[in-house]
């Protein structure tokens, strides 16, 4: 176990549906990430939240919307999303920062 | 803007052979530096990290240097397994600005090590 949990592990919605992706940490970091995976690409930054507030967001199309409630959890809502957005969504936590990341094992979202 | 490279993409090796992976990066002004393990299907497991005043850190079969002046790291593995097989990825944490620190990935090296 990462201590970083991310459900569903699989998704796959259609071009007009509305979901959620659950990220919930149980290490007491203070900071919490989105990241997104494609297929021969980097690793590419979408959100970053420290101590529940969004510090960065890096230039993230409207359809994906987050939510942090808490320091332990943080959500991914999406709309209206595009084929071209089929990837693995990681969520990742850190103690402060500049800290160390620790990863969740993604949400695999397929968009039809 | 931050720049990683991981050269090659992909390696294959013999089992029991000692092996280096590679990670530039074009802006030496770093805070750290992060090597990750990824397992296909899986996130990210992380293996170092290196401060920026540091040279090298080491864990088990593990060695991984930074050179900032000429904005490299390479990260050593010694007596490699079957199960050392996986994606390893370089990410360069930098100052973006704003008290902001950008962590940038490389596409990572796919290591297969043949039993």
């Amino acid at each position: 176990e990462t201590g970083v949990t991310q459900t569903p592990r699989h998704l796959v919605m259609g071009m007009t549906n509305k979901k959620s992706l659950k990220c919930e940490q149980h290490l007491g970091h203070n900071a919490m990430y989105w990241y997104k995976q494609s297929a021969k690409k980097p690793l590419e930054l979408m959100f970053v939240y420290n101590f529940k507030e969004q510090t960065e967001n890096n230039s993230v199309p409207s359809r994906f919307s987050p939510e942090c409630p808490n320091s332990s959890h943080l959500f991914l809502h999406l709309h209206t999303l595009q084929p071209e957005d089929s990837a693995l969504y990681l969520c990742a936590s850190s103690q402060e920062i500049t800290s160390p990341l620790h990863f969740g094992n993604g949400t695999r979202l397929t968009v039809t | 803007k931050q720049e990683v490279t991981q050269i090659p993409a992909a390696l294959s090796v013999p089992e029991g052979e000692n092996l280096v992976l590679n990670c530039s990066f074009t802006d030496s002004a770093i805070y750290n530096l992060q090597w990750f393990r990824q397992d296909p299907g899986k996130g990210l497991t992380s293996l170092l990290l290196i401060q920026s005043s540091q040279r090298e850190q080491t864990s088990g079969r593990l060695n991984a240097s930074l050179d900032k002046s000429s904005g490299r790291s390479t990260l050593y593995i010694a007596a490699s397994q079957p199960g050392d097989s996986a994606t390893y990825l370089c990410a360069v944490r930098s100052f973006s600005g704003a008290g902001s620190y950008q962590l940038t990935f490389g596409k990572g090296t796919k290591l297969s090590v043949i039993p």
